[in-house]
């Protein structure tokens, strides 16, 4: 059975760094992409951007780029989102994601993670 | 970048159908999937390449997709489909992932 396990829910402080995880189960976790998806409170999804696990090759959305680094550890099957340093805009659910291949690109989200709430509040 | 535009709601009687649509440009050219996210829960895929439904996606969910219009109908509406519906394509000549609007679907 195909998993996506994310680490728990985090409260941090504005300027803190974080990093949060996501372990996949039930699959060869090097041969496929994996994206990370945000959700603001009370809105839509975002995509943020994705990794191959296999070689660590990674794409960001512009309005992440920058401000999240995308990585994984494909020794124990987990990929990994972190932040620097923290903001209270940064407050948000965020979901991992495994990628079906396609023809030209990876194409939908088949499998997801049950999600990570970050809150950032002085 | 590209943009996709779902109405903010669509309300249905059960029994009835709910017809949920994805506005962009062209999107007849592109592969569009959608998604169902019920309160407090993650997404789950209910169609993928325009018209596909993964296993253990009930029949009432379909798609289509032509011109510059995706459609998610939802035939014989149960409660149960009280959601948050979001379309999804890839974008070849960005290289991203664009995610709709969302729409909340509520069963009178």
């Amino acid at each position: 059975e195909v998993q996506l396990v994310q680490s728990g829910a985090e409260v941090k402080k504005p300027g803190e760094s974080l990093k949060i995880s996501c372990k996949g189960s039930g699959y060869s976790f090097t041969s496929y992409w994996i994206g990370w998806v945000r959700q603001m409170p009370g809105k839509g999804l975002e995509w943020m951007g994705i990794i191959y696990p296999g070689d660590s090759d990674t794409r960001y959305s512009p309005s992440f780029q920058g401000q999240v680094t995308i990585s994984a550890d494909k020794s124990i099957s987990t990929a990994y989102l972190q932040w620097s340093s923290l903001k209270a805009s940064d407050t948000a659910m965020y979901y991992c994601a495994r990628l079906v291949p396609g023809p030209a690109a990876p194409t939908w989200f088949d499998y997801w993670g049950q999600g990570t709430l970050v809150t950032v509040s002085s | 970048s590209y943009v996709l535009t779902q109405p903010p709601s669509v309300s249905v009687a059960p029994g009835q159908t709910a017809r949920i649509t994805c506005g962009g440009n062209n999107i007849g050219s592109k592969s569009v999937h959608w998604y169902q996210q019920k309160p407090g829960q993650a997404p789950v895929l209910v169609v993928y390449d325009d018209s596909d439904r993964p296993s253990g996606i009930p029949e009432r969910f379909s798609g289509s997709n032509s011109g510059n219009t995706a459609t998610l109908t939802i035939s014989r509406v149960e409660a149960g489909d009280e959601a948050d519906y979001y379309c999804q394509v890839w974008d070849s000549s960005s290289d991203h992932y664009v995610f709709g609007t969302g729409t909340k679907v509520t069963v009178l």
